[in-house]
């Protein structure tokens, strides 16, 4: 079965430059979530597209943007990249809420390693 | 964001059952609780979810008490290879928001 995609898988920047991160959710699944999770701390939820929309906002960092477009992959633009930025950035998706058993399908991740 | 809360860590022997209790006081009337499995490195995988009283699927049980304040996920017969990190998620089933990880459960299977 179709799964997650999420590019790159890894990811070396130097401090201030930027990154952009891509998932591709599963097939007919119109919501896309991003977590951060850094060493050895749990996922932080940043953001979530409903639709091409914003649906629900965390702990996004102001230097953070994200979108969902018409194909319902969704981007995440990293910009002036700190030390603190180095993580697993994971993905998740799920179809719309009359058909949702309540599972979020998480991606492998993108690790982004900060220099 | 998080509105869980569980135990740091726990340790178990192979073939024992284990029980990982969450708290969620505030859990609000649209709130499903959904169970969370970790490996390193790895993206999170579903266990379980539930609204109240007792759900089980072939890998797990989940007690919900009537109040729903709290919810205990149980483990039939551990192996080592369910040493992982597990975490409890309360979101919204109607909105799909505030699917929040708080701190999880770092499980260790002893041989």
């Amino acid at each position: 079965a179709a799964g997650v995609i999420q590019s790159p898988r890894h990811l070396i920047k130097e401090k201030r430059e930027t990154a952009t991160l891509k998932c591709y959710p599963i097939p007919r699944h119109d919501t896309v979530y991003w977590y951060q999770q850094g060493p050895g701390q749990d996922p932080q939820f940043l953001i979530s597209f409903y639709e091409k929309m914003q649906s629900d906002k965390g702990s996004i960092p102001d230097r953070f943007s994200a979108q969902q477009f018409s194909d319902y992959h969704s981007e995440l633009n990293m910009s002036s990249l700190e030390l603190g930025d180095s993580a697993l950035y994971f993905c998740a998706s799920r179809p719309g809420t009359s058909t949702w058993t309540g599972e979020l399908f998480f991606g492998e991740g993108s690790r982004l390693t900060v220099l | 964001l998080a509105k869980t809360t569980q135990p740091i860590s726990m340790d178990s022997y192979e073939g024992q059952e284990v029980n990982i209790t969450c708290s969620h006081n505030n859990i609000a009337t649209n709130d499903y609780i959904t169970w969370y499995q970790q490996f390193p490195s790895q993206g999170p995988r579903f266990i379980i979810q539930g609204y109240k009283t007792k759900v089980t699927n072939e890998v797990a049980s989940l007690f919900i008490p009537a109040d729903r304040k709290s919810s205990t996920l149980s483990l039939p017969r551990v192996s080592l290879s369910d040493t992982a990190v597990y975490y409890c998620l309360v979101g919204d089933m109607y909105t799909g928001n505030q699917f929040y990880f708080g701190t999880g459960t770092s499980l260790t299977v002893i041989p």
